[in-house]
């Protein structure tokens, strides 16, 4: 079975600083897609960055960046300068078999204290 | 604007009730996608289809039947067979390829 484990329920940032979400999965798959998604107290989905297996570089998007570490199956979320329109909660999401269906995590809710 | 609609945002259910969630996007994407989202469980996935006139079960797809007759709908219905409806459903679409997906703003549905 594909699984997403995200092992932080909840983390908490003073605005400005920086904060690191873990997300770790399993697959026998040499090539797959990996996925940050924000979900604000809207509740609407947004996705916040997109990683390529296959790449070795990390994605970086404005302040969001990933730590990709695919011989340990980790694909870990940086938020740098942290907003207070960054609380939200985050989900990892991942294509594991390159079916385009997504495998999620329970989700890391991030509230940024000012 | 290109985007997907769900509708309603909020459905009662009474037991023994069948209810249908709307999901309609103009973004001319092919695939489509129902989740469930349970506190502390994340998304997840009941059916998606890929392309009209065809669909596939997801992980929890019991209790729920989908249509796809045009490209631009994909409602989903949740059946008495479902024993525990309520929950936050959304409905997503991607373009064929690993892009990621667009998704509605959801539907809450409850049981009363």
């Amino acid at each position: 079975a594909q699984t997403v484990t995200q092992s932080q329920p909840e983390m908490s940032v003073q605005e400005a600083e920086t904060v690191t979400l873990s997300c770790t999965y399993d697959t026998s798959e040499s090539n797959y897609y990996l996925f940050w998604y924000k979900q604000p107290p809207s509740r609407q989905m947004i996705l916040v960055i997109r990683q390529e297996a296959y790449k070795q570089q990390n994605a970086t998007e404005n302040r969001f960046s990933v730590n990709f570490q695919k011989a340990a199956k980790s694909f870990s979320l940086k938020i740098s300068d942290s907003q207070l329109g960054d609380t939200a909660m985050y989900f990892c999401a991942c294509d594991l078999s390159n079916d385009y269906k997504l495998s999620f995590g329970a989700g890391t809710t991030v509230t940024v204290r000012a | 604007d290109g985007g997907i609609t769900q509708s309603p945002k909020y459905l009662f259910r009474k037991e023994g009730q069948n209810v249908t969630l709307s999901c309609e996007q103009n973004l001319n994407h092919d695939a489509m996608y129902w989740y469930r989202q349970d506190p502390g469980q994340g998304l997840r996935l009941i059916y998606y289809s890929q392309i009209v006139n065809d669909f596939q079960k997801g992980d929890i797809a019991e209790g729920y039947s989908v249509s796809r007759e045009k490209k631009e709908s994909f409602p989903l219905t949740v059946t008495s067979a479902q024993k525990n409806p309520t929950a936050f459903y959304l409905c997503a679409s991607s373009v064929t390829g690993n892009y990621g997906y667009t998704f509605g703003s959801g539907t809450r549905l409850t049981v009363v």
